[in-house]
């Protein structure tokens, strides 16, 4: 069964240093999603993608975020200048319409 | 805002005995879907169901939707040891953006 492959399994970042997430998604997929889950707390969305351009995005994703498809497989969360409070676990899932969404198995993302 | 909170937050049974976890919504919605987590892992989609259902089965899992009362709720019969995990729902806004919100989940702990 097709599945989204998440890279790097676990980053390991400066603060203030930008950090790239990777996301290959289910290649048939149009719907694409970044969440965040701070260890212990429940999932929370950041940004949702379609047609190569935000469809929604949470008070959360602010100006430090950025979502890109440069290549029609890749689904990238770039985050410019990384705080503290930026350490989570970051997920990233793909659907079709109507359909339920297919979740990779995460980033950690640790910030020094 | 549109949230999804469960509860209990979390549960601790018995393996054959049955496990009810109970999720409320604040808005309109396309659709509820619940989700399993295990510990430092990706989510795994369980089931969903739509607004116009009011209850749906799969296998060991059966899910209410009560949109009245902006109330769902998961049974999960004749529980394992392997049904061990963090539950969360999640709802579809009707607003015409693709936005899911998870609610705060359930850890279920089943004994052996």
């Amino acid at each position: 069964e097709p599945e989204v492959t998440q890279t790097p399994s676990h980053q390991v970042t400066q603060m203030g240093q930008e950090v790239i997430l990777r996301c290959v998604p289910i290649s048939n997929h149009l719907y694409f999603y970044w969440y965040r889950q701070i260890l212990g707390q429940k999932v929370e969305f950041l940004v949702s993608f379609y047609n190569n351009e935000i469809s929604e995005k949470s008070e959360i994703f602010d100006d430090q975020f950025s979502v890109e498809r440069p290549d029609g497989s890749n689904f990238t969360l770039k985050i410019r200048s990384t705080k503290l409070e930026d350490s989570a676990m970051y997920f990233c899932a793909s659907t079709r319409v109507g359909q339920p969404q297919h979740f990779g198995d995460g980033t950690r993302l640790s910030i020094l | 805002s549109q949230q999804g909170e469960e509860d209990p937050q979390a549960l601790s049974i018995q393996e054959g005995e049955n496990a009810t976890m109970n999720c409320s919504y604040k808005t309109s919605i396309n659709n509820l879907q619940w989700y399993r987590q295990n510990s430092g892992r990706g989510l795994v989609h369980l089931i969903l169901i739509r607004s116009n259902e009011r209850e749906k089965h799969s296998g060991r899992l059966r899910v209410t939707l009560d949109t009245s009362k902006k109330s769902s709720s998961l049974l999960i019969t004749a529980s394992r040891a392997a049904d061990t995990a963090s539950y969360f729902c999640a709802t579809d806004a009707s607003t015409g953006g693709f936005k899911t919100i998870f609610g705060a989940g359930t850890r279920l702990f089943v004994k052996a």
